[in-house]
């Protein structure tokens, strides 16, 4: 079975500054979708970032890009130019791309998130 | 663009009281699941659909039901609440291939 592990409960970042949130997974298959979701207080679930296992550039989306390494089953979160709207919880998250019975391509398999919070 | 409409966002039931989520999507996606969030869990999923007419179990299905007579809709029934089920409800979509999922806002269900 498939597991993510996001090894930092909290982080915090100054203004502007950059971080790097963690995340690993564990998975033997080939073929799967990558994601980290960022949750407000608001409480709304909204995606970030996507990674596709086969694509080994890495994803980009404005301030927000990954470190996707394939290998090392890693796949981390770098917010440049950290903007205080950018304090939430953040979900990493692994959904297998192979259709099968049981229906794994139809689960995301979500981290236990990653609190950040920005200084003014 | 509504995208994913969850009704109510608050709720509180006594143990035993059943219920519905209502969750509806405009986006015409085949795939829709029901996920729970509970503290230091991150989200788990309950059940999901992949079309109308197809449900099937997720991770945590006891005590749900759902069904999925239109591609617009996937209610989410509780059969007999119980403490257990406090969390918050996420319901999702998404079209086929490599798209992630867009979340509904949230429904806070509290069970007494």
């Amino acid at each position: 079975a498939q597991t993510v592990t996001q090894s930092q409960p909290e982080m915090s970042v100054q203004e502007a500054e950059t971080v790097t949130l963690s995340c690993t997974y564990d998975t033997s298959e080939s073929d799967y979708y990558l994601f980290w979701y960022k949750q407000p207080p608001s409480r709304q679930m909204i995606l970030v970032i996507r990674q596709e296992a086969y694509k080994q550039q890495n994803a980009t989306e404005n301030r927000f890009s990954v470190n996707f390494q394939k290998a090392a089953k890693s796949f981390s979160l770098k917010i440049s130019d950290s903007q205080l709207g950018d304090a939430a919880m953040y979900f990493c998250a692994y959904r297998s791309a192979f259709l099968n019975y049981g229906g794994a391509t139809n689960k995301l398999i979500f981290g236990t998130g990653t609190l950040l919070a920005v200084q003014p | 663009n509504a995208g994913v409409t969850q009704t109510p966002k608050f709720q509180v039931l006594k143990t035993g009281q059943s219920m519905t989520l209502q969750c509806a999507q405009d986006m015409n996606h085949e795939y829709m699941s029901w996920y729970r969030q509970d503290p230091g869990m991150g989200l788990r999923l309950i059940h999901y659909s992949v079309g109308a007419g197809i449900t099937d179990q997720g991770e945590v299905p006891n005590g749900y039901n759902v069904s999925r007579s239109t591609t617009e809709d996937f209610p989410l029934r509780l059969l007999s609440a119980a403490p257990s089920q406090t969390s918050v409800y996420f319901c999702a979509s998404r079209a086929g291939g490599r798209y992630g999922y867009t979340f509904g806002s949230g429904t806070r269900l509290t069970v007494v």
